[in-house]
């Protein structure tokens, strides 16, 4: 079964620091590899995904995740936080064989100006 | 091109009362799923859906949950006899195929309070 880590629930970050969001998952075959934001009371908006090619995946608004297969990785970055960055993160996996997604239990992202 | 859209946004039942949840997916889109989200939490994978078909309702609990995506009209999560635990936003997601190699579309949610 997959599974998806994210580690820290919380983190701060100043304006116009860097942005470092960790997510890793378990699974013996890589699988597809996503990052959605949620801002409050809204749904969750795809940032980037990972599927095959290249390793570095640039998304929206700076955005960009690297998948390291040997670290079973995908961590998110932004080299300067905005104070519209301030949302939660979300990392997903998607089996390569089946239907199901798998969420991480979510980053809530601060910005502090 | 509209996006998946949900409603109501927002819910109040009492115990004991019914739930229904409508979630209208992409234009184009036949694969529907719905996830559920607790305050602190993740999203939990409830089902999956196709035209007509559950594909997938491993995350759904045993009782009083239920959901269908009929050939016309929106998919609809039922919760019958609502309990105070169900009070959550529940999450629809549409996509163009099945498959794990296919971006989700969320909706807005619908946040269910049971009073």
């Amino acid at each position: 079964a997959q599974s998806v880590t994210q580690l820290g629930s919380h983190v701060s970050v100043s304006e116009g620091a860097l942005v470092l969001l960790r997510c890793n998952y378990s699974s013996s075959v890589p699988p597809y590899l996503f990052w959605y934001v949620q801002y409050p009371n809204q749904g969750l908006q795809l940032l980037l995904k990972y599927t095959t090619g290249a390793t570095l995946v640039k998304g929206i608004n700076g955005f960009e995740a690297e998948f390291k297969k040997s670290e079973t990785s995908f961590h998110l970055t932004k080299p300067s936080a905005h104070m519209s960055d301030a949302a939660e993160y979300f990392c997903a996996v998607g089996a390569r064989t089946g239907n199901q997604f798998y969420f991480g239990t979510g980053t809530s992202l601060t910005v502090i100006p | 091109n509209a996006g998946v859209m949900q409603n109501p946004r927002h819910l109040v039942r009492r115990r004991g009362q019914e739930a229904r949840l409508r979630c209208s997916p992409m234009k184009g889109h036949s694969h529907v799923y719905w996830y559920r989200q607790l305050p602190e939490e993740g999203l939990k994978f409830m089902v999956y859906l196709q035209k007509e078909n559950i594909i997938d309702e491993s995350g759904m609990p045993k009782e009083r949950f239920s959901a269908e995506f009929p050939k016309e009209g929106p998919s609809i999560l039922r919760i019958q006899q609502v309990v105070r635990g169900d009070s959550a936003a529940y999450f629809c997601a549409s996509s163009p195929r099945g498959g794990g190699s296919y971006e989700q579309y969320f909706g807005p949610g619908t946040r269910l309070t049971v009073t």
